[in-house]
């Protein structure tokens, strides 16, 4: 079956410039997540989804960054005025449920963005 | 605040060697944890998780990890390493009341032919 895919698989703009991204979650999973992939800061979360709520934010940088989920369904991440330390990989997942923690998060490919 | 510490960022075994990967987490009670891999390009694939029950976890590709909750820790070990096991290897763990991942910063394996 399909897996959660991600798209564009790159992405590169320039300072200043918005910039959408985009996550299609495995069908029927309830949960979506975002993650940032970084050289110098790893792997951080960034937020989450229960269905089109989004109960935790606590992970995004600044105001800049903002997500939004529609149908239950895709998730898109934008970035508003971008600047370079925003480049990384931008990895999405999602998982049946959230119900007590401990369910597997299956992962996109990410989009790699690079700000010039 | 919970955390993953894993030691060495890169680890390089011959092919046939055991693959050993650390991973030491920080938390006041024993967290979910897992381990995933990450292929070049890729996005990350989980090998195996520890939520309840027997504390030696089997997961894909002949991996396995055992949570010894007097240590804090949950390493990866394979018996035999092969060229195909080269990737990047994250421990993570979540709690019992956040959905969350906090990740370590992970190993690359090196397998030398």
């Amino acid at each position: 079956g399909a897996g959660v895919s991600q798209s564009p698989s790159n992405k590169v703009t320039e300072k200043g410039k918005d910039v959408e991204l985009r996550c299609d979650p495995i069908s029927g999973h309830t949960a979506l997540y975002w993650y940032r992939q970084s050289l110098g800061q790893g792997l951080e979360f960034l937020i989450y989804f229960q269905g089109n709520s989004a109960p935790d934010k606590s992970g995004l940088p600044s105001d800049r960054f903002s997500a939004e989920r529609t149908g239950g369904s895709v998730s898109t991440l934008t970035i508003q005025r971008t600047q370079q330390e925003d480049s990384a990989v931008y990895l999405c997942a999602s998982s049946l449920r959230l119900a007590e923690g401990g369910n597997e998060q299956f992962f996109g490919p990410g989009t790699r963005l690079t700000v010039l | 605040a919970q955390s993953v510490t894993q030691l060495g960022s890169h680890v390089s075994v011959s092919e046939g060697a055991l693959v050993l990967l650390r991973c030491n987490y920080s938390s006041s009670v024993p967290p979910y944890l897992f381990w995933y891999v990450q292929y070049p390009n890729q996005g990350l694939q989980l090998l195996l998780k520890y939520t309840t029950g027997a504390t030696l976890v089997k997961g894909i590709n002949g991996f396995e990890a055992e949570f010894k909750k007097s240590e804090t820790s949950f390493h990866l070990t394979k018996p035999s390493a092969h060229m195909s096991d080269a990737a990047e290897y994250f421990c993570a763990v979540s709690d019992h009341s956040s959905y969350k991942l906090i990740f370590g910063s992970g190993t690359r394996l090196l397998v030398r032919p």
